[in-house]
């Protein structure tokens, strides 16, 4: 298995409080993503990054940004959570940015905004 | 714009019959796609992935797709199902700077 880990993989938090989202990787990848679950959806791109401080928007980005501060590590923050990002969120890398390129997801953080 | 359509949101199959499932995209260029599967309670896994060649792609645990140019289908299938097959499968395309666009994901259950 690719070697990515996210935290925290469980949290519950209250409309307009400030979430983190942690995803690591030890592979060394140039490319992380945050991708969103919802049922009838499938997962859809927030924001990805090609880089340490390249990053750039997904398909629904608005409510989200990301820092990569390291190779190792790409931050997801909600700067002020609402219901409707309630969601299950994963991370994802690859080794470039070639469309043949696999993607390995991280295990998910199950996010619920009360 | 590029999407991927998966008509079968749920379907229930009995453990040793085959298996078809649908994935339609729409890709302006020669597109490069996938399927993935994601077990209960984790993250996804590869199961295969097309980007040139012979249009008849093996993967991992048994799974074949096929991609038909002419119909923009990349269906997968499986000819004898087993119990630990259950799970949510997902298309997906490349849609350039490696990102992907998933389908909405079709659920499948293995009836005993």
């Amino acid at each position: 298995d690719a070697g990515i880990t996210q935290s925290p993989r469980h949290k519950v938090t209250e409309t307009g409080t400030p979430v983190t989202l942690r995803c690591h990787q030890t592979e060394n990848h140039r490319y992380m993503y945050w991708y969103r679950q919802d049922p009838g959806h499938g997962l859809r791109l927030i924001h990805y990054s090609y880089g340490v401080k390249d990053t750039d928007k997904g398909e629904v980005s608005d409510g989200y940004s990301v820092s990569r501060s390291k190779t190792e590590d790409f931050l997801l923050t909600l700067e002020s959570a609402t219901s409707s990002q309630t969601s299950v969120y994963f991370c994802a890398i690859s080794e470039g940015g070639v469309g043949t390129d696999t993607q390995y997801f991280g295990p998910g953080t199950r996010l619920t905004v009360l | 714009a590029q999407s991927v359509t998966q008509p079968d949101i749920h379907i229930t199959v009995s453990e040793g019959a085959s298996l078809e499932l649908r994935c339609n995209y729409s890709y302006g260029a020669t597109p490069y796609l996938f399927w993935y599967v994601q077990s209960p309670g984790q993250g996804l896994q590869l199961l295969l992935k097309y980007f040139s060649g012979d249009t008849l792609v093996q993967g991992i645990k048994g799974f074949e797709a096929e991609f038909k140019r002419s119909q923009s289908s990349f269906n997968l299938r499986k000819p004898s199902v087993h119990w630990s097959d259950a799970s949510v499968l997902f298309c997906a395309v490349g849609a350039g700077g490696g990102k992907l666009i998933f389908g909405q994901g079709t659920e499948l259950s293995v009836k005993p």
